[in-house]
């Protein structure tokens, strides 16, 4: 069974502060997923990764993969309050054929304050 | 592009009744998902469709749950009998999948709330 761990969960910062959010899975997987939630909304993409030493940067997001670790990371630099939100990591099953459904990570409930 | 489109957003109805979810996914999408949204459990895949086919039921909690894609372009997700465990946020998802392989994102709709009383 394919499971993903993120951490923290909960998260307090400050404005201008850097963090990272990690995320590990249990199986091998090339292919990991960054989503946003605000709350009461949907779910937003920010990143796709979809190889090992992947990177990719929106704004003051960064995320990573590392595929022999089973580890990716989502950078916050210089956090600012638009970005307090809930933030989920996901990895397909690979099925090797078509589209595969995603495992979700718990969230990490992301609060930066003034 | 209008994007995923889900229907109804809010149902409140009564243990026992039969719930009918609506999706309508990105046009030339051809993957198509179906998850669930609990504080207790997360989201949880419940089934998924490639080209109309279901793939993966394996997330279906019962057999009180049943889903279909008569077409491209419609999924519908049935509980029939309801209970008040089933209250949820429901999602429904679509991505696009090159025959050659390969991944793309999953665009989610806006979710249908369901209450069970």
């Amino acid at each position: 069974e394919l499971k993903v761990e993120q951490n923290p969960l909960f998260l307090s910062m400050q404005e201008e502060k850097n963090y990272t959010i990690y995320c590990n899975y249990s199986t091998t997987s090339d292919r990991l997923y960054w989503y946003r939630q605000d709350p009461g909304k949907s779910l937003e993409s920010l990143f796709v990764l979809l190889s090992n030493g992947a990177v990719k940067q929106e704004g003051r997001l960064m995320a990573s993969l590392d595929t022999k670790a089973r580890l990716s990371t989502l950078h916050i630099t210089a956090a600012v309050h638009d970005l307090s939100a809930t933030y989920f990591c996901a990895v397909d099953s690979f099925s090797g054929g078509g589209a595969d459904g995603l495992t979700f990570g718990k969230g990490t409930h992301l609060i930066i304050q003034p | 592009d209008a994007g995923v489109i889900q229907s109804p957003r809010h149902e409140v109805t009564e243990m026992g009744q039969e719930v009918t979810l609506r999706c309508k996914p990105i046009s030339g999408h051809n993957s198509l998902f179906w998850y669930r949204q609990t504080m207790m459990r997360g989201l949880e895949l419940l089934i998924y469709f490639n080209n109309n086919v279901p793939i993966d039921d394996s997330g279906m909690p019962e057999d009180r749950f049943s889903a279909k894609m008569p077409n491209a372009s419609f999924s519908t997700l049935k509980i029939q009998p309801s209970e008040p465990r089933d209250s949820a946020v429901y999602f429904c998802a679509s991505s696009f999948s090159p025959a050659s392989g390969g991944r793309e994102t999953q665009y989610f709709g806006p979710g249908t709330r369901l209450l069970v009383l």
